[in-house]
């Protein structure tokens, strides 16, 4: 079945520091992949998606390529804030409509 | 546009009683979807439904049960409630089709004691 195995953290960086989180899958076919964010409290929110091979999602400074011949799609940011601090999960949707996801990794930015 | 809702926000039941969670999805969009978030086992898909039929379902035992209505609210039950059903649950709405991306709700928080 489909699966989806990202770093779980967690991970903590001080202001202004680069960031990479990453996601690798296993699915059959061509899945849409996505990175989605939980702040405290809160619901998920969706940071960025692509639906095809060599398709760059991004949103609010956050990239992510979709690498079908290694099977990855590793978040990155280079000037994390503060306010950036959360849970990011990565996920993917297959053949089948779902979506499966990583267990989420959370970040902590100092100032 | 209004985003997803889910109501209660918040519910405390005792276990054996069962419950009823509620969604309300985005204008237009036909499909929702069901998931169980905790801290062990992280977000597991329940189930989707699809212009009111069920299309999708996870790995739960036949407690957890929902159904759409023709106005694609969504609604999902859980019987004989365990320790264990303790959870924040989240629900999904999108198109249904195409590469669509789900729009989450805030989600309703169950303490089961």
């Amino acid at each position: 079945g489909d699966s989806v195995t990202q770093m779980e953290g967690p991970v903590t960086l001080s202001e202004e520091a680069f960031l990479t989180i990453n996601c690798t899958y296993t699915a059959t076919g061509y899945p849409s992949l996505f990175w989605y964010v939980q702040y405290p409290g809160e619901g998920l929110q969706l940071l960025l998606k692509a639906t095809k091979a060599d398709d760059k999602g991004s949103n609010k400074g956050f990239e992510a390529t979709y690498r079908k011949e290694t099977t990855s799609f590793h978040l990155e940011k280079g000037s994390v804030q503060v306010s950036d601090s959360a849970v990011y999960f990565c996920a993917l949707r297959g053949s089948n409509y779902k979506l499966t996801f990583g267990k989420g990794t959370l970040l902590t930015v100092n100032p | 546009k209004a985003g997803v809702t889910q109501t209660p926000r918040y519910l405390i039941k005792t276990r054996g009683q069962q419950v009823t969670l509620s969604c309300s999805p985005i204008s237009g969009h036909r499909s929702v979807s069901w998931y169980q978030q905790t801290p062990g086992q992280g977000l597991q898909f329940l189930f989707e439904y699809f212009s009111e039929t069920q299309r999708n379902k996870g790995n739960f035992p036949g407690r957890f049960s929902g159904r759409q209505f023709s106005n694609s609210r969504s609604e999902m039950n859980v019987s004989t409630l365990e320790l264990g059903d303790s959870a924040l649950y989240l629900c999904a709405s999108s198109t249904g089709q195409g590469p669509y991306e789900q729009y989450f709700g805030p989600g309703t928080r169950l303490t089961v004691t």
